[in-house]
């Protein structure tokens, strides 16, 4: 099973500021990865997939980065509505899909 | 517009049963893997199951093998999940997610939850 680790656990930013989150994966997962944003009471909403492709709706300052084992979510100028938790997943090998345990991006 | 409603969840005793139901709307169900994914209160995401398109093919977490069973009615545009033998670590919000193999789980339901407690 690949492990999925993400830092920081909380990330606490500025309105306007840039955030970069991390993800690792415990094998190369090539860049079979996607990101997911969760508020909360809500689904997770996926953001990127294939490690840097938007999906559906995503503004472009949010942006992906990375291959084999690590990756970075960014996101350029944050938005009120953009503090929530933040997890990685792979779907190079599985099953299992296996996901990051999230990063809580918070306002400073 | 894709829709996934999950209903069935409530309060069950360990070693109890449960069926959770997930009704899909907007896109062609037939065409889709389908999985569920799980959040224990307060935790992260677990994927728990999925199921191929025509229900020929179904995979699961190590946690959940043997007690669980996913299926699918493609007439009904239904995916179901089948829990046995509950156990209070089941205690989640299951969600119905649509799984494309270029986007991943593009589309996910509100969830539904589990409490499994004596």
């Amino acid at each position: 099973e690949i492990v999925m680790t993400q830092s920081p656990a909380t990330l606490s930013v500025s309105p306007g500021e840039r955030a970069t989150l991390s993800c690792r994966a415990s094998q190369s997962v090539s860049t079979n990865l996607a990101w997911y944003q969760q508020k909360p009471g809500q689904a997770p909403r996926l953001l990127i997939y294939g490690a840097s492709t938007w999906a559906n709706g995503v503004p472009p300052r949010f942006s992906g980065s990375g291959s084999g084992t690590e990756f970075t979510l960014t996101i350029s100028s944050l938005q009120s509505e953009d503090f929530a938790v933040y997890y990685c997943q792979q779907y190079d090998n599985w099953p299992p899909y296996t996901f990051g345990q999230g990063t809580k991006l918070e306002i400073k | 517009e894709v829709q996934l409603v999950e209903s069935g969840g409530g309060l069950v005793q360990p070693g109890g049963s449960l069926r959770l139901s997930c009704a899909a709307s907007g896109f062609t169900f037939s065409n889709y893997w389908m999985s569920w994914v799980r959040q224990a209160p307060g935790k992260g995401l677990e994927w728990v199951a999925n199921i191929k398109q025509d229900g020929s093919e179904g995979y699961y977490v190590d946690s959940v093998k043997g007690r669980f069973t996913i299926s699918r009615d493609n007439a009904k545009n239904s995916l179901h999940l089948q829990m046995n033998s509950l156990r209070a670590e089941d205690t989640a919000v299951y969600y119905c997610a649509r799984w494309d193999w270029l986007l991943n789980f593009d589309y996910w339901g509100q969830g539904t939850l589990v409490t499994v407690s004596s």
